[in-house]
C-alpha cells in the first residue's frame, strides 16, 4: 500500500538556520507529493507541491524536489524565521483523490 | 470565498451521547474528506465523497460512525453512541474537480472531547 515516512521531530533551530524535514514514500504508480503546514490551532494548508519526477515545488522560501530514483520529498528552507513554527506533514495523491499523511513533523523555531 | 467552514469547533460530550458534526464545503469543489486527528495515529481519512456520493468508507473506524451528503454543499459526521476514545481533532477538506486540482482545503476543525 501506499505510505509516507518523515522525520520525528521535534526539529528545534534558532532564527535564520537551515531547515531539512525528510520526506520518503512508498506508492503504486506516479503519485502527486505535497508539503502541508499546520499552525497552532488551525487547519492544514498546502505549503508547495510537485506532480512529476524532478519538478520543484516551491513557496514562501521552501522548495522541495520530486526524487523518483529515491522516493523522496524533503522539505528545505535556506533561513527559518520564528513565524516558520508550526507541524509539517508530507503527502501523496497515488489519483484517487484521497491523500496519504506522513506523521508530521514539527518545526521549533527559536529567536 | 470562506474556506471550508466546520462546526461547531469545540464539542464536549460524555460517554454515550450522540454526536453530529458539520461541515460547509467551498462552492463549486466536488470532493470532500473527513479525516481525524490524535496524537498516537497521526491524521487519518475517514471517508470522501465525490459528487455527495461516499467514495471511499474505509477508513471509517466501526459501525459507530457514518457520514451523509445530502447536497453539494453540507456533509455531516455522525457518531453514535460516542467513546472517550473518539476524542480527537475532526477535520473536513474540499477540493475542486478536474487533473492538477488535487490540493484539498481544510477547514479549522472540531476538537471533541468525549468523557
Amino acid at each position: 500500500g501506499n505510505s509516507v515516512t518523515q522525520m520525528e521531530g521535534p526539529v528545534t533551530l534558532s532564527e535564520e538556520a537551515f531547515l531539512t524535514i525528510n520526506c520518503t514514500y512508498t506508492a503504486t504508480g506516479y503519485p502527486s507529493l505535497f508539503w502541508y503546514v499546520q499552525y497552532p490551532g488551525e487547519g492544514l494548508q498546502l505549503l508547495l507541491k510537485a506532480t512529476k519526477a524532478d519538478d520543484k515545488g516551491s513557496n514562501k522560501g521552501f522548495e522541495a524536489t520530486y526524487r523518483k530514483e529515491t522516493t523522496s520529498f524533503h522539505l528545505e528552507k535556506g533561513s527559518v524565521q520564528v513565524s516558520d513554527s508550526a507541524v509539517y506533514f508530507c503527502a501523496l495523491d497515488t489519483g484517487r483523490r484521497a491523500l496519504t499523511f506522513g506523521s508530521g513533523t514539527r518545526l521549533q523555531v527559536q529567536p | 470565498d470562506a474556506g471550508v467552514i466546520q462546526s461547531p469547533r469545540h464539542e464536549v460530550t460524555e460517554m454515550g451521547q450522540e454526536v453530529t458534526l458539520r461541515c460547509k464545503p467551498i462552492s463549486g469543489h466536488d470532493y470532500l474528506f473527513w479525516y481525524r486527528q490524535t496524537m498516537m495515529r497521526g491524521l487519518e481519512l475517514l471517508i470522501y465523497f465525490n459528487n455527495n456520493v461516499p467514495i471511499d468508507d474505509s477508513g471509517m473506524p466501526e459501525d459507530r460512525f457514518s457520514a451523509k451528503m445530502p447536497n453539494a454543499s453540507f456533509s455531516t459526521l455522525k457518531i453514535q453512541p460516542s467513546e472517550p476514545r473518539d476524542s480527537a481533532v475532526y477535520f473536513c477538506a474540499s477540493s475542486p474537480q478536474g487533473a492538477g486540482q488535487e490540493t484539498q482545503y481544510f477547514g479549522p476543525g472540531t476538537r471533541l472531547l468525549v468523557l
